[in-house]
């Protein structure tokens, strides 16, 4: 049981390439989501899961997609990263039945030059 | 919209004092309400949480407490150690909501 796992642990981008934060987790999970954070932002909402094939924008999501074709997988992806995108990616799951309750990765500290 | 207001943003204490931060809500409907601690690099991790049926909640050194009228919550270490130095997150959700409203933290540091 390895909770839930973020790749890479560190990324560097140039304006406009693209890429995709992977997240996993081992636990059957139902809900993932992302979330951002920033300095002295708190972490806020970019997309959220509520099981397979089900996916739903949180508040900030643009500029990034996502995708749940397994209850395993939740990868983010920037299809034309920008500076504003610099910040620490964090990935979250909730056990079934708990809603509200998140387990986190260790996060991926992305930079946006 | 919705938002959760968290202070102070910095917060120092000897070791062994006691340490408190709080947080106001304004979404009357929320019903559940987490507080993070995150360490250096590392992802947040839930340490208490209370839902809006208590008023306090206790784990050993930790315990929060909820007044729904006033719409706030406050996170209360005793005995404080140099390894509770972190940043504090609090956060709220409403009933069957899977979303976490988070504050903007509170940076905490125990001096020994």
């Amino acid at each position: 049981n390895a909770g839930v796992t973020q790749t890479p642990k560190f990324q560097v981008l140039k304006t406009g390439q693209s890429m995709t934060l992977q997240c996993a987790q081992d636990m059957n999970h139902e809900y993932m989501s992302w979330y951002r954070q920033d300095p002295g932002m708190g972490l806020r909402l970019i997309h959220y899961s509520v099981g397979a094939g089900i996916t739903d924008q949180g508040e900030v999501p643009n500029g990034y997609n996502v995708s749940r074709s397994t209850t395993e997988d939740f990868p983010l992806r920037l299809l034309s990263a920008a500076p504003s995108q610099t910040s620490v990616y964090f990935c979250a799951s909730s056990p079934p039945g708990t809603k509200n309750i998140q387990y986190f990765g260790a996060g991926t500290r992305l930079s946006v030059l | 919209g919705e938002n959760v207001e968290q202070h102070p943003s910095t917060l120092s204490v000897q070791e062994g004092d006691s340490a408190v931060i709080k947080c106001t809500y304004s979404d009357s409907a929320s019903n559940y309400f987490p507080w993070y601690k995150q360490e250096l690099g590392k992802g947040p991790q839930l340490i208490i949480d209370i839902r809006s049926n208590v008023g306090e909640k206790k784990d050993q050194r930790i315990a929060v407490t909820l007044n729904k009228t006033a719409k706030h919550f406050s996170l209360h270490i005793t005995e404080t150690q140099p390894e509770d130095s972190a940043v504090y997150f609090c956060a709220y959700s409403g009933a069957g909501s899977y979303q976490l409203t988070f504050g903007k933290g509170t940076k905490l540091s125990v001096i020994p």
